[in-house]
Parts: C-alpha cells; structure tokens; sequence
C-alpha cells in the first residue's frame, strides 16, 4: 500500500514569493492533517480535512496561508507571501474515520526556506 | 486548548541502557496518546499508543506508562540499540475520529554503541 507522498521535498524560495504544497493521503482516508515543524521545536497542527471540508484550521498561521482539498483526495498547502518566519518541514498525514484507530500516516515532509 | 510538555529535549545513553522519556498534558478531555519515532531524513512513524482506560501498555523493548490524575505519560526503552537512536514525540488527542493531535517538542536520543 502506497504511504502518505508529499511533493516537493523540498523547496527554496525568497521572501514575498509564493509556494504551493502538495500532499497525497493514502487512499481511502478521508481525514488530512497538515503540521509544521520549525527547528528545534514541536509538530504543530495547522488544519485537519475531512474529506474536502476544513473541520478545524485553528491552527492556521494567517491568511497568508491557503489549504485546499477539492474532490476530498489530495491537497495543496499555499503560501502567498512567503515570510521568513515560514520556514520549516510541512508534513501531511492522514488517518481513516472510524474503524477504532487513530493512527495518523505520515508523509516524508516538504522542508520549506524561505530567504 | 491542549499543551504537551515533553522533557529531555536530548538524552544519551549507552547501548543496553534503558532511556526514558516524560510527557505531560493539561487538557483532562484527553484520552489518546500516542509516541512517534523519527529517525534522521525519514517520517514520523508512530511506535506505540495508549488510551486512557489503561495505565501501561508494552510491546517487546518499548512501554509507555500513564497516570491521568497527574496528566504524566512516559516512554520507556529497554535494552536500547543503536537504531532507537531517533527522534521521539509524545501527543495527546481526544479518542474520536477528527480529534486533533497536540504534539511534544520532540526528544532526539542518541544510543551510544
């Protein structure tokens, strides 16, 4: 069973430019998470999908950041205007509703700078 | 909203030592809790969980302890090995299906051969 991909792995980019992450759950699972790291420091919960509706994006920095999930598959993490301040690894995971595990599936991690 | 704190940041210890590692949380509603490994340029992988209607659970070398009324969970590591050197994260989530996962700051434990 394919994992939880996440593209690019990486990405380099200059302040005041824009960024789009991409994330492919494993199939079948309607729940999406988006989490950052910033070095040294705690996962961080951004926002959580169910299917293609945001059921919680408490987490969300500012709205320099965009989350979609059309169609309920994959997502896309946009950030327009990067800011220094967001650099770090995005990680995607996803999980099945139901079925008595809560199990998030990591992905590899997009590790953002931004200069 | 839920806070994790998880302590050491780092911890060495010598390879057959045993490495434990502590978490608290602040949010009573709590119930899930899960540790994820991630070791150097890989994912976080989750190692093992508990619910908060047991107190300690094991699976072969690692077992993690709970004690709601302190809001205290632990990670033990028995026998360690060089490839347990990882990174490795505590989290408290309630049990439903969307409930969100509030992670540690993460604990990177070196294994000294």
């Amino acid at each position: 069973e394919a994992g939880v991909t996440q593209f690019p792995s990486h990405s380099v980019i200059e302040k005041g430019q824009t960024v789009t992450l991409r994330c492919d759950p494993i199939s079948g699972h309607d729940n999406l998470y988006w989490y950052r790291r910033v070095m040294g420091k705690e996962i961080k919960f951004l926002l959580h999908f169910v299917k293609e509706s945001k059921q919680d994006e408490s987490g969300m920095p500012n709205n320099r950041f965009l989350a979609e999930r059309t169609g309920g598959t994959y997502s896309t993490l946009k950030v327009q205007p990067a800011e220094l301040e967001d650099s770090g690894v995005y990680f995607c995971a996803s999980s099945q509703v139901g079925g008595g595990s809560n199990e998030q599936f990591f992905g590899p991690g997009t590790r953002l700078t931004v200069l | 909203g839920e806070n994790v704190e998880q302590h050491p940041s780092t911890l060495s210890v010598q390879e057959g030592d045993s490495a434990v590692i502590k978490c608290t949380y602040s949010d009573s509603a709590s119930n899930y809790f899960p540790w994820y490994k991630q070791e150097l340029g890989k994912r976080p992988q989750l190692i093992i969980d508990i619910r908060s209607n047991v107190g300690e659970k094991k699976d072969q070398r690692i077992a993690v302890t709970l004690n709601k009324t302190a809001k205290h969970f632990s990670l033990h590591i028995t026998e360690t090995q060089p490839e347990d050197s990882a990174v490795y994260f505590c989290a408290a989530s309630g049990s439903g299906g969307y409930q969100k996962v509030t992670f540690g700051i993460g604990t990177k434990l070196q294994v000294i051969p």
